[in-house]
Order: C-alpha cells, then structure tokens, then sequence
C-alpha cells in the first residue's frame, strides 16, 4: 500500500518555466491538498480538494493550478515558476475534509527557482 | 479565519527528561479537532496525537500526552522521557468541523540532547 506518491522529489526551475508536480493516493481518499513549507511559516495550503471534479483556494493559490480529474490523483501545476515559489511541497489526502480523519502526507517535492 | 501560533521557534531537552511545547489557537467555532504533527529529519509528516474539542479528556498516546485548554485556546503537547529519535520540527494544527482546512502553526524545533 503506498499511500500519498509525490514525484518528483527535486527539481530545479528556470524563472519563467511551467512543470506539474504529481500526486497519487491509493486509499480512496476523498479530500487531497497542496500545502508548502517555508522555514518560520509552517504548512500553507494552496488549493483543495473535497472529490473528484471539486476544487478550491487555500490561502496561497496565487500562481498555482489545480486538478481532479480522478479520486486519486491531484496534480499541483505552476503556470510560470517565480523564485518566491521556491519551497517543499506536500500532498496530502484523507478520508474526507470534516473528519477527525488525520491528513496522509507524501513525502514532499523540493522545488528550486533560480 | 482560524490561526495557530506557536512561540517557541527552538527548544532542546536531554535525553530521559520532559519537554512541553506549546501551542494557541484561535476559531470561532466550537467544534474542531487539534493534531501534533512531527517531522523528522526524513522531512515526513507523522501524526503524533489528536484530539476533539468536544471531548474533555486530554489525549494521550504511549509517551506523549496533551493538554487542551479550551477555554484558553491551549494545546501543548508533553513528551515524557524523551527519546534521540524525538528530534524533530512539531507542528501543531487546527481543522475546524465545519469545513475541511488543516492550519499549521509555525513549528518548532526540538533537539534531544543525549
């Protein structure tokens, strides 16, 4: 059971270039999100999702797409990389959004603009 | 809006003692649900404890333990005989019932010293 799959793990951007950063789960989960680490911030969660076809902001969505096309896979699009989104990124699902179900995170994207 | 804030950006312990780190929040609801969240040096998210605004006893989970004062909007979290495997950044974290969004806390750092 591999639970929340995030590829790629790193990656280094040229300011301006577009990429997709992939997220898989397998348990079925209804609700997904897309959350960055920044040092002294915490987690801030870009967009959500509460199922298949449903999207939503967090409170950073500003250069970020998303998608749900599937239960399972919710890809985090940036349009045209900035170096202020340089950052690690988490996935994130649970069996639903207002649970006390406890949120499955990957293992993170380490995302470098220069 | 919920808010979580956590003051201490760094704290260390020796290895057998306890350590509280500490926790506030903010929401104008009543029913919501609290996690601890650790993230080792692997950059993992791991669930550590949870616990539900409606439920007046403190959560615990083998060494580590809670304590929710509602009232107060407080939630730290004890770590009794700390391990070097406890080192790690603690996130604290606020999921309101009503809707679906995890907020996170700043995190702090904590270093067990052996």
């Amino acid at each position: 059971n591999a639970g929340v799959t995030q590829t790629p793990k790193f990656q280094v951007l040229k300011t301006g270039q577009s990429m997709t950063l992939q997220c898989a789960q397998d348990m079925n989960h209804e609700y997904m999100s897309w959350y960055r680490q920044d040092p002294g911030m915490g987690l801030r969660l870009i967009h959500y999702s509460v199922g298949a076809g449903i999207t939503d902001q967090g409170e950073v969505p500003n250069g970020y797409n998303v998608s749900r096309s599937t239960t399972e896979d919710f890809p985090l699009r940036l349009l045209s990389a900035a170096p202020s989104q340089t950052s690690v990124y988490f996935c994130a699902s649970s069996r639903d959004g207002p649970s006390n179900q406890p949120q499955h995170f990957g293992d993170g994207t380490r995302l470098s603009i220069l | 809006a919920q808010t979580v804030t956590q003051s201490q950006p760094e704290m260390s312990v020796q290895e057998a003692e306890t350590v509280t780190l500490s926790c506030t929040y903010d929401t104008s609801e009543n029913n919501y649900y609290l996690f601890w969240y650790k993230q080792p040096p692997s950059r993992q998210m791991i669930l550590v404890i949870r616990q539900e605004a409606y439920k007046q006893q403190n959560a615990t989970e083998n060494r580590f333990s809670v304590n929710f004062q509602k009232a107060a909007k407080s939630f730290s979290l004890k770590i009794s005989d700390s391990q070097l495997g406890d080192t790690a950044m603690y996130f604290c974290a606020l999921k309101e019932t009503s809707g679906s969004r995890l907020t996170f806390g700043e995190g702090t750092q904590l270093t067990v010293n052996p």
